[in-house]
């Protein structure tokens, strides 16, 4: 019964690399997050997707591509991975009403070499 | 634009001592707070959230206030156990319908010693 869930959870790779990133949620929610947590344990949102639709689309650079094929799975895709991708990276879902809780999935450790 | 301050870290305690992580924000209007909590290797989980001034959010025997006269909702739990050792992340989201983007505080890693 799980409730977000990513995949993988682990990722290594190196530069220059293509990857992707999966995430489900069966809560039922109508819009999902991408989050990116550095070393230092900071979490920054870097998009949301309400229903499909791009709602938050921070300065990320273009290298990072959200897909969001229905309202329950969100997808990040990252071209030419570089040292500093390296992260934890966090998807969420949340409903777009009150309370605005947010349910975050395991996480994705992605380390470029 | 919105931001969120907590104490800086770490904060390593007995077990059974009281707790307490400040946490304060600067927003417009009345946002709504959150406290999560990270154990080690694991996503967030949400503790507890506020929703409105002087609201209390409690669970598992942590508190928090929403203060809107000093922009505060600081953390609180009267007996610590070695299980509440985690990162604990303050958060706001601005009132406004249709910003839904959570705004987190830096984090304070808690160790809790036997």
């Amino acid at each position: 019964d799980t409730a977000v869930s990513q995949t993988p959870k682990y990722l290594v790779t190196q530069m220059g690399n293509d990857k992707s990133i999966k995430c489900e949620q069966n809560l039922g929610h109508d819009t999902m997050y991408w989050y990116k947590q550095d070393s230092k344990k900071f979490l920054k949102i870097m998009f949301s997707y309400n229903n499909k639709e791009l709602i938050i689309n921070e300065t990320v650079p273009n290298r990072f591509s959200p897909k969001s094929p229905d309202k329950a799975h969100l997808n990040l895709h990252i071209n030419s991975l570089e040292l500093g991708d390296s992260a934890v990276y966090f998807c969420a879902s949340s409903l777009r009403t009150a309370p605005y809780e947010q349910y975050f999935g395991p996480g994705t450790r992605l380390t470029v070499t | 634009g919105d931001s969120v301050t907590q104490m800086e870290g770490p904060v390593t305690l007995s077990e059974e001592a009281f707790l307490t992580i400040n946490c304060t924000y600067t927003a417009t209007g009345y946002p709504s707070l959150f406290w999560y909590v990270q154990y080690p290797g694991e996503g967030l989980q949400l503790l507890l959230k506020a929703t409105k001034a002087d609201d209390k959010g409690s669970n598992k025997g942590f508190e928090a206030t929403y203060r809107k006269e000093t922009t505060s909702f600081h953390l609180e739990k009267g007996s610590v156990q070695v299980s509440d050792s985690a990162v604990y992340f303050c958060a706001l989201k601005p009132p406004n319908f249709g910003n839904e983007k959570l705004t987190f505080g830096t984090g304070t890693r808690l160790t809790i010693i036997p």
